[in-house]
């Protein structure tokens, strides 16, 4: 199916273990973003990608790692998940990077325990 | 770096009344301010959207307008129906940000029958 899809939908964790968040769109979108939505927050950006093998940090980075080996996935990485990481994280992806629309996957709702 | 605040957080209206979400931005080279609509266990799905070379925009019962020299904008539902009941995210991108988009904390409106 065309469009955008994270996966897992749902996810609880331990804190200290490693979990990756995947992306995946079929529209080969140059731009990937992810955000994390937190109650009193709105989304906020963890990470951005431009291209693949090109991506740099947004608004609340630390302790996430991406990558972007292939334009159509842009996994997240949480290198050692803690409480303050239980959230829902949202992917988004968009054709270009100035007025064109960001589509949303449905999310991943993160619980670290 | 943009700031976009937004309110209120809570709305609730009586079905057929109109609803009025306000949004202020920080800086003045934002230049696209799109609204996403986000359904519970959803993610946010873009419904309107406005570029600064335009003062107002309609598509059928949402409008959206802009006034850049306060560096306000709102969206304004009429008619609203149950299935307007969702929160709203308004957020603001400039032009060479990569397609960064910084949200708004968001406002729950509830349409009651």
């Amino acid at each position: 199916d065309a469009g955008i899809t994270q996966s897992p939908r749902y996810k609880i964790t331990e804190t200290g273990r490693q979990v990756t968040l995947m992306c995946h769109q079929t529209w080969s979108h140059s731009y990937m973003f992810w955000y994390r939505q937190d109650l009193g927050h709105g989304l906020r950006l963890i990470y951005y990608s431009a291209a693949a093998d090109i991506t740099d940090k947004g608004e609340v980075p630390d302790g996430y790692v991406v990558s972007r080996s292939k334009t159509e996935n842009f996994p997240l990485t949480l290198e050692s998940a803690t409480r303050s990481q239980t959230s829902v994280y949202f992917c988004a992806s968009s054709e270009a990077g100035g007025v064109t629309e960001a589509f949303f996957g449905q999310g991943t709702r993160l619980t670290v325990v | 770096g943009e700031n976009v605040e937004q309110h209120p957080s809570t709305l609730s209206v009586q079905e057929g009344d109109s609803a009025v979400i306000k949004c202020t931005y920080s800086d003045s080279a934002s230049n696209y301010f799109p609204w996403y609509k986000q359904e519970l266990g959803k993610g946010p799905q873009l419904i309107i959207d406005i570029r600064s070379n335009v003062g107002e925009k309609k598509d059928q019962r949402i409008a959206v307008t802009l006034n850049k020299t306060a560096k306000h904008f709102s969206l304004h539902i009429t008619e609203t129906q149950p299935e307007d009941s969702a929160v709203y995210f308004c957020a603001a991108r400039k032009t060479d940000s990569w397609g960064k988009l910084q949200f708004g904390a968001g406002t729950q409106v509830v349409v009651t029958p």
